[in-house]
């Protein structure tokens, strides 16, 4: 079955980076296009960025964009996401999902990795 | 970007039905979808492309559209329903927008 495991979480200064990983499985990752969707404590779902599923375009939401870089790595079953100069208020839990084919939607959620940015 | 708007909370009895809306200008050219998310727990599909069911999400949830408005439908309610609800669409930039939440309780 699909099985999707954030990883790369914690605490981290105000200014500072760090990558998120997620590791795919159960279906063929190089056919499926990828999204990074938040959730900061005790609110709603923010959607981070997409990747296609061949990498060919990447999309990313106005509070994140030229701070974050999505990515995967076909031959490691990996999504990533590289998060700079980061800020309290992306303190959250963030989500990869995998995108159904034909429209269908973000149909497999991973359990979310937590990111607190504190000083 | 756009927005989709909510309303923050929907209130039922048991077995009654429940409605959730969301509105966004986008609406009336991009597929909704919509997810439940229990405390916790990842969020979860139950509608897709306006009114499409996951397999395994039972036929009590369903979806409809009409122009700037979808709704989310749930007939029967039990409690294990009770839980956020989050509607998303994209736009034609490829980027997707979630709803504010709606949070279902069942009285």
């Amino acid at each position: 079955q699909v099985q999707l495991v954030e990883s790369g979480g914690g605490v981290v200064q105000p200014g500072r980076s760090l990558r998120l990983s997620c590791a795919a499985s159960g279906f063929t990752f190089s056919s499926y296009g990828m999204h990074w969707v938040r959730q900061a404590p005790g609110k709603g779902l923010e959607w981070v960025a997409v990747i296609w599923y061949d990498g060919s375009n990447k999309y990313y939401a106005d509070s994140v964009k030229g701070r974050f870089t999505i990515s995967r790595d076909i031959s490691k079953n990996t999504l990533f996401l590289q998060m700079n100069s980061l800020r309290v208020e992306d303190t959250a839990v963030y989500y990869c999902a995998r995108e159904g084919l034909a429209a269908a939607g973000l149909a497999d959620w991973g359990q979310g990795t937590l990111v607190t940015v504190s000083s | 970007s756009y927005e989709l708007t909510q309303p923050p909370s929907v209130s039922v009895s048991p077995g009654q039905t429940a409605t959730i809306t969301c509105s966004g200008e986008a609406l009336s050219r991009q597929y909704a979808y919509w997810y439940q998310q229990k405390p916790g727990q990842a969020p979860v599909l139950v509608i897709y492309k306006d009114a499409e069911r996951p397999s395994g999400i039972p036929e009590r949830f369903s979806g409809s559209s009409s122009g700037t408005i979808v709704t989310l439908t749930i007939r029967g309610v039990q409690a294990e329903d009770e839980a956020d609800y989050y509607c998303q669409s994209a736009d034609s930039s490829g980027t997707v927008v979630f709803g504010g939440g709606t949070k279902l309780t069942v009285l």
